[in-house]
């Protein structure tokens, strides 16, 4: 079955911890992207990657971090979490031409303290 | 500069009666277009896109839209709507063609009333 998974789904942690949300597709994609979305504002986009060691920022980068060392894998790193980075985040994949849909995660739901 | 407008962040209709979701964009060239449909507590799926041809689209559930260049609008219908459409919609445009960065409206949430 095709899918993006995304973990953890939740995640309660204090300011300051370092934490990382993992994000794995098995559709072989080339294109993978990080959003969160927030009541009011849709979803924004933080980080994507068109390939392998091949990334480059959204609209809300500031106190993220990705990498992407495998083409299945595109994590998110929050070197040091604050309240401000409490959102959903979703994770989402999609192939060549990029007119193709993208696939989502299920979320994370994500509440700095 | 590229953007998505989604007029009216709730919309409430009865069952049975028609949808209408609606969807505006800025660009400076064609874009490609989408709608995507959010269940609660689940990721987006999407429902259908424009990319090139026949300006009126079809996608799942029944729904369709169109897309009018001369208005930069990609408004959502369907003819008569069902409980289990209740949902948050999404429109989103490709900020440069080809280059899928995404851009999302605020999103709609549809209630439907029995």
């Amino acid at each position: 079955e095709a899918q993006v998974t995304q973990n953890p789904r939740y995640l309660i942690t204090v300011t300051g911890k370092k934490l990382t949300v993992t994000c794995s597709q098995n559709m072989n994609h080339e294109y993978m992207s990080w959003y969160r979305q927030d009541p009011g504002l849709g979803l924004r986009q933080i980080y994507y990657s068109m390939n392998v060691e091949v990334t480059d920022k959204g609209d809300v980068p500031e106190g993220y971090k990705v990498s992407r060392k495998e083409k299945r894998n595109f994590p998110l790193i929050l070197e040091s979490p604050s309240p401000n980075q409490t959102s959903l985040y979703f994770c989402a994949s999609a192939s060549l031409p990029l007119s193709s849909q993208a696939f989502f995660g299920q979320g994370t739901r994500l509440t700095v303290v | 500069a590229q953007s998505v407008t989604q007029l009216g962040s709730h919309v409430s209709v009865s069952e049975g009666a028609l949808v209408l979701l609606r969807c505006n964009y800025s660009s400076s060239v064609p874009p490609y277009l989408f709608w995507y449909v959010q269940y609660p507590n689940q990721g987006l799926q999407l429902l259908l896109k424009y990319t090139t041809g026949a300006t009126l689209v079809k996608g799942i559930n029944g729904f369709e839209a169109e897309f009018k260049k001369s208005e930069t609008s990609f408004h959502l219908t369907k003819p008569s709507a069902h409980m289990s459409d209740a949902a948050e919609y999404f429109c989103a445009v490709d900020i440069i063609q080809g280059a899928q960065k995404l851009v999302f409206g605020q999103g709609t949430r549809l209630t439907i009333n029995p």
